[in-house]
Parts: structure tokens; sequence; C-alpha cells
């Protein structure tokens, strides 16, 4: 079946705008997490959602950064105010159930590139 | 909170040796432990996982050991061949994230 998706694949913009990240997760899953990977590193984990609630977001760097999941579905990440230091590839993952011992399917990631 | 130390961040092999990769863990209520292939411009692809029960686990040319009372796991790749070069990644959870290692980039000559 579909792996996670995510779009766009890269995003160019300039310092100060709003831009919004999307993420599809596997069918069925409930269980779904945004991670961030600067270059040369591993991911990070930003926040996981249990259905439509957000079950931990220690992960957000600071309140620019929010994410919903209105349906329990697809995902939205979205930066507000973007700073240079925002650039990365931000990746998606979900899993089946969001036991703490599930495989986490990882999306392809989008390229955010902050001018 | 859980921190993950990966070695070597670098490795080459010719193809056919094998290929060890290491990591130590802080968290000792940490009972989940995937291995993840990153290839450029892809997201990360789980190749093998281990669970805190078992200390060995094997898949094919891949194998995963675990040594909880030292907090340490490995990543062993045998008879490697061009296509297995990527950045792998090993990673920790005792909870709902996966926290990750630094990464290890694989170059495998032919």
């Amino acid at each position: 079946g579909a792996g996670v998706s995510q779009t766009p694949s890269n995003k160019v913009t300039e310092k100060g705008k709003y831009v919004e990240l999307r993420c599809d997760p596997i069918s069925g899953h409930t269980a779904l997490y945004w991670y961030r990977q600067s270059l040369g590193q591993g991911p990070e984990f930003l926040i996981y959602f249990q259905g439509t609630g957000a079950a931990d977001d220690s992960g957000l760097p600071n309140d620019r950064f929010f994410a919903v999941r209105p349906e329990g579905s697809v995902s939205t990440l979205k930066i507000q105010r973007t700073e240079r230091g925002d650039s990365a590839v931000y990746l998606c993952a979900s899993s089946l159930a969001g036991q703490g011992t599930d495989t986490q399917y990882f999306g392809p990631g989008t390229r955010l590139t902050v001018l | 909170g859980e921190n993950v130390e990966q070695h070597p961040s670098t490795l080459s092999v010719q193809e056919g040796d094998s290929a060890v990769i290491k990591c130590t863990y802080s968290d000792s209520a940490s009972n989940y432990f995937p291995w993840y292939k990153q290839e450029l411009g892809k997201g990360p692809q789980l190749i093998i996982d281990i669970r805190s029960n078992v200390g060995e686990k094997k898949d094919q040319r891949i194998a995963v050991t675990l040594n909880k009372t030292a907090k340490h796991f490995s990543l062993h790749i045998t008879e490697t061949q061009p296509e297995d070069s990527a950045v792998y990644f090993c990673a920790a959870s005792s909870g709902d994230k996966l926290i990750f290692g630094t990464g290890t980039r694989l170059q495998v000559f032919p």
C-alpha cells in the first residue's frame, strides 16, 4: 500500500514568511510524528499525535511552530515568522497504534529553505 | 532525557567485508531500538529493530545485538554490497518518540 507522503517536497521562502507543510500518513495509522533533520544530523523529535490530539509537543522549539491533525489523518506543520535557522528537512512518520515499540514509517520529507 | 551516541561517523569497507556500527544510550528505561538506512534525498527506512526482551536479531545479511546491562547495541552487516552505501541511524525509544544517533556514513567500494 501507499507509504507516508509529504508535500511539498521542497519549499523556499523568505525570512519572516509563514509556511505550511503537509503529511499524509499510512491509512489506518493512529499515531503521527513530526521530526526535523538538520544537515549531517539525525532526526530530532518535534511533536506526536495520537488521533486528533497532540500527545507530546515537547520537541517544538518555540511558539512559532504549531501542528494540527483535525480529523486524525492528515497533519499540517505550521511555522510562523520563519527564520534562517528553521532551514532543515522536516520529516513525518506514522505508526499503527503509537505504542513505544511500534515501527515508525517515515515519509520522504520536505526540505525547507529560508532565505 | 535519553541521549544516543553513535560511532563511527564514517566507515569505508571493501565489497564483501563486514561493517559494524555501535550505539550507546543513557536511559535504562528504553526498550525499543530500531536501525534506519537513509539514502540521499530520501526519508529514513527501517532495516531492522530489536526490543529489549531479546539480545540478538538477524535478518539475512543484517544483525543487531543488544546489551542492556552496558546500554549499547550494534548493527552488523555481512557481505557488504555497493548498494549498502548510505547513512545509517540508530535510535532508542522508551515512550512515544525516537531519539536518534548522529548517523554513520557507510561507503562500500567495489
